[in-house]
């Protein structure tokens, strides 16, 4: 089974609304990080957390990490058409990361 | 800033057929790797290799080879191609490949095999 998995397949919002994707895993971690992958691109990490910290955030972008009950969070505030994409959790890093399945986040108009 | 290229971007194949994938990195990393996406599923890897000559197996690597001759190159080779297989093959980088590390993405090469 998978160490790391995003909790919904997929999601749909209207421009301009907050979405959040919940990724929980099963392995203790030393970091967690978030990836977007466009359609026709490779994926791009979003954030990386590390297991002390319990909040990250890049520009609309929030990460939460809750050690405790192995689960973390992505927020995208005022969301962009452009933010289509499948977000992925993956835990580790290097040649030891473990990616989810990935959310699918639908932004529309 | 640096930049992953794969090529090909689309490759189709006839079953049997051993088909190579190539990647070039030129962020200076140590560590590459190749990973496989089936649609609607996680990334799974195939190889990765730590430095110029050295390949480590993954979780997937049966049915493929791989090859790292220079620091900025690896190539990956699909040994005989299986029949209505489809995939993305993902090629990435990162600086030593240690944990908490991030993993810098190519756009991917497309497989179809007739």
């Amino acid at each position: 089974s998978q160490l790391a998995e995003e909790n919904l397949w997929a999601l749909s919002v209207h421009e301009g609304e907050s979405v959040t994707v919940n990724c929980s895993y099963k392995t203790s971690i030393t970091a967690l990080q978030w990836y977007r992958q466009k359609s026709g691109e490779g994926p791009a990490q979003l954030i990386l957390i590390r297991s002390n910290e319990r909040e990250k955030r890049n520009g609309r972008l929030r990460a939460t990490l809750d050690t405790s009950s192995q689960s973390s969070s992505l927020s995208i505030t005022a969301t962009r058409c452009e933010d289509t994409a499948v977000y992925f959790c993956a835990t580790g890093g290097g040649y030891k990361v473990v990616f989810g399945s990935g959310t699918r986040l639908l932004v529309s108009p | 800033g640096g930049i992953i290229t794969q090529t090909p971007k689309f490759l189709i194949g006839q079953e049997g057929q051993k088909l190579t994938l190539k990647c070039q990195q030129n962020f200076n990393h140590d560590t590459m790797y190749w990973y496989r996406q089936d649609s609607g599923k996680g990334l799974r890897l195939i190889y990765y290799s730590i430095t110029e000559n050295d390949l480590q197996k993954g979780d997937l690597s049966e049915g493929y080879d791989a090859s790292r001759e220079k620091k900025s190159s690896f190539s990956l080779t699909v040994t005989s191609a299986q029949k209505n297989e489809m995939a993305v093959f993902l090629c990435a980088s990162s600086i030593s490949g240690a944990s908490a590390e991030t993993l810098y993405f190519g756009s991917g090469t497309r497989l179809t095999v007739l």
